[in-house]
C-alpha cells in the first residue's frame, strides 16, 4: 500500500519561501504523476501542480510564477517551493498521487501539513 | 478555468435516508468527474471517478450520475460513517478544479 507523508515547517513568515517535502513509501515513484494540493482552513481544495516521475512539471496558472516542484527519486521524495508567501497561502498542504488508471483524480494522499503564514 | 458549483452547501439527512448531492460544471467536462469524501482531520478519499464508477472499497450505496454538465452523487440508506464533507473534482479541463463541497450532517 502506497503511503505519502508531508514534512516541513508549520510556520512561515510573510514574504518568505515555503519548502515542503513528500516522502513516498510502499511503492515506486515510477511511472506515476505526483501532485501538491492545498486547502485553506474551512475552504475547498485547490490543485497546485504536479511532477511526473520523468521530472516534467505543470502548475496551476494562478500560482505558477511562485512555484517550483522538484523530484528526488533516489530518496522517493518530491518537494514543493512557494515563494513570497502571504496570509492567503495559509492552508493544509497535501501531496497526492494521480490514479494508476491514468485519469486525473487522486487515489493516494498524505495526511496533510498545516502551514500558517504569520510574522 | 472550469468552475464547479456544489449544492446545497449543507444537507441535513436522517440515518437510513437518501442524500442527493449536486455538482454543476461551468462548461463541459465530459464524464471526467470524481467525487471525494473528507472527514475531519483526514485527507480526502476518492469514492467515484468517471462520474459513476465506484473505486475499490466504495460501498454500493454510493452512486453517481450525470446529465450534460450536472452531476449527482446519491448516497442511499445513509450510515453513520457517511456523515462527512463531499467534494467533486473535474479532470477534463486544465487546471484541475474542485467544487466547494457539500457537508452531509445528521438531521
Amino acid at each position: 500500500q502506497v503511503q505519502l507523508q508531508e514534512s516541513g515547517p508549520g510556520l512561515v513568515k510573510p514574504s518568505e519561501t515555503l519548502s515542503l517535502t513528500c516522502t513516498v513509501s510502499g511503492g515506486s515513484m515510477s511511472p506515476y504523476f505526483w501532485s501538491w494540493l492545498r486547502q485553506p482552513p474551512g475552504k475547498g481544495l485547490e490543485w497546485i501542480g504536479y511532477i511526473h516521475h520523468t521530472g516534467s512539471t505543470d502548475y496551476n496558472p494562478s500560482l505558477q510564477s511562485r512555484l517550483t516542484i522538484s523530484l528526488d527519486k533516489s530518496k522517493n521524495q518530491f518537494s514543493l517551493q512557494v515563494k513570497s508567501m502571504t496570509a492567503a497561502d495559509t492552508a493544509i498542504y497535501y501531496c497526492a498521487r494521480r490514479s494508476g488508471s491514468g485519469a486525473w483524480y487522486f487515489d493516494f494522499w498524505g495526511q496533510g501539513a498545516l502551514v500558517i503564514v504569520s510574522s | 478555468e472550469t468552475v464547479l458549483t456544489q449544492s446545497p452547501a449543507t444537507l441535513y439527512v436522517s440515518p437510513g435516508e437518501t442524500a442527493t448531492l449536486s455538482c454543476r460544471a461551468s462548461q463541459s467536462v465530459s464524464s471526467d468527474l470524481a467525487w471525494y469524501q473528507q472527514k475531519p482531520g483526514q485527507a480526502p478519499r476518492v469514492l467515484m471517478y468517471a462520474a459513476s464508477t465506484r473505486t475499490t472499497g466504495t460501498p454500493d450505496r454510493f452512486s453517481g450520475s450525470e446529465s450534460a454538465t450536472e452531476f449527482t452523487l446519491t448516497i442511499s440508506s445513509l450510515q453513520s460513517e457517511d456523515f462527512a464533507l463531499y467534494y467533486c473534482q473535474q479532470y477534463n479541463n486544465w487546471p484541475l478544479t474542485f467544487g466547494q463541497g457539500t457537508k452531509v450532517e445528521i438531521k
